[in-house]
Parts: C-alpha cells; structure tokens; sequence
C-alpha cells in the first residue's frame, strides 16, 4: 500500500489565495522532507529540505515568504503557496525519508491558480 | 555543483524490442548514487533501478538494466522486451549518501519514451 500520502491532489483557485498542501508519511518517521516543483514537460526541481522540528533550507531562487514549509512532526510536513499567482502553477512533489528508508514520493499536487 | 543530463528529449520503440536511454552526470565526488525513475501520464514517480557508485556490478531488475561507466560518469538503462507500459518519461537523477548531505535529488530534463505497437 501507499507509504505516502500528499492531499489535495489537485487544487483550483483564485488568485492571491493561499494554498496549503500536505505530505504525510503513512509508516514511516520522516526525519526529512523535500519539495520538489515540476512545470509542465519539465523536470522535478528542489524546492527545499526540511528536517523535523527546524527551518526548512531553500534552493537558490525560491522565495521563502511565498513557499512557507512546517515540518513539525515525523509524519507530518506542509508547503504553503501564500497569496498564489498564475505563474506558481505548477505541480508539487514531496518527498519524504526517513533512517534507512528508500526515497518514497507523494502522489503530487496539480495547482492552477486563475 | 553536480549536474544530471539526458540528452535524448524523446526516444521510440516497437514493442518487444530493446532501447536504451542515455544520461551523463558530473559530480566530484567518489561515492553516490544514481537513480532512473519512471514518470507515467500519472505522474506518478516510480523508481525503476538504482546504482551504488561504490559497486561494479551493474544493476539490474527484470527487464531493466544499467550500464554503469564510473570513470566516463554515464549511467543508460536499457530496456528489453518493451512492452507498451514502459511509455512514459523516464528521469535520471543523482544523490549524494546521507552521511554527505545526501537525499535530495539532482534530476535529468527527462527522456519522453514512445512504445509502438
């Protein structure tokens, strides 16, 4: 069965709304998260690294205010697109791992923001 | 920095038939890992095969297998008797251990691949 869970799957909505996205890891402590972001026909980009209970660490080029990632617990991880814009459209992967766990990925979240 | 390359955007094959994906990677490193993912029109990400850097031997699962050129820093999977649910874009990527600030992954732009009837 599914050993990550990420919700919505796909998200719809207006301009300047904030949207928040979930990973979960469903049998396993994620002591790591990654987000990745992929545009269409593109490759999957790293958003940011976050280990349970810190500040998540952005790659170069994603703003922090925009993109704001809690890791709060080992099972737990959110990315929330604030005040979202027709160019934050895109498709959104997390990836969580944990201690001797292979890569697991979510499902993704499809957001389109009008 | 390290740096993942697929220079084949598209790639066809006939069903039953072999076809290899190419993909060039650089790194200064001496000890990683490399990955080939499957991407179907679900998105979802499927891990195909892997390679340690530190073993020789290269990879294989089933119908999947790799060619791992340490020194030249190529990794192509090849696929064998393709079947039409191997079409899909396939992702090459790279990582570090985890003693290393591993984890995160560096990806290829991607290898769309067609199977033919």
């Amino acid at each position: 069965g599914a050993v990550v869970s990420q919700h919505p799957s796909w998200v719809i909505c207006k301009s300047g709304t904030s949207v928040k996205i979930e990973c979960r890891s469903l049998d396993f402590q994620a002591t790591t998260m990654f987000w990745y972001r992929q545009f269409p026909k593109q490759s999957l980009m790293l958003m940011a690294t976050s280990n349970e209970g810190s500040k998540a660490t952005y790659e170069q080029g994603v703003e922090k205010d925009k993109f704001l990632i809690n890791h709060a617990s080992l099972t737990l991880s959110t990315l929330t697109v604030t005040s979202a814009h027709p160019e934050d459209s895109s498709f959104y992967i997390c990836s969580p791992r944990g201690p001797n766990q292979p890569q697991h990925f979510g499902d993704g979240t499809r957001l389109s923001i009008l | 920095a390290q740096t993942v390359t697929q220079s084949q955007p598209e790639m066809s094959v006939q069903e039953a038939e072999t076809v290899t994906l190419s993909c060039t990677y650089d790194t200064s490193e001496s000890d990683y890992y490399l990955f080939w993912y499957k991407q179907p029109p679900s998105r979802q990400m499927i891990l195909v095969i892997r390679q340690e850097a530190y073993k020789q031997q290269n990879a294989t699962e089933n119908r999947f297998s790799v060619n791992f050129q340490k020194a030249a820093k190529s990794f192509s999977l090849k696929i064998s008797d393709s079947q039409l649910g191997d079409a899909a874009m396939y992702f090459c990527a790279y990582t570090r251990p985890i003693y290393n600030q591993g984890g995160k992954l560096i990806f290829g732009q991607g290898t769309e691949l067609s199977v033919k009837p």
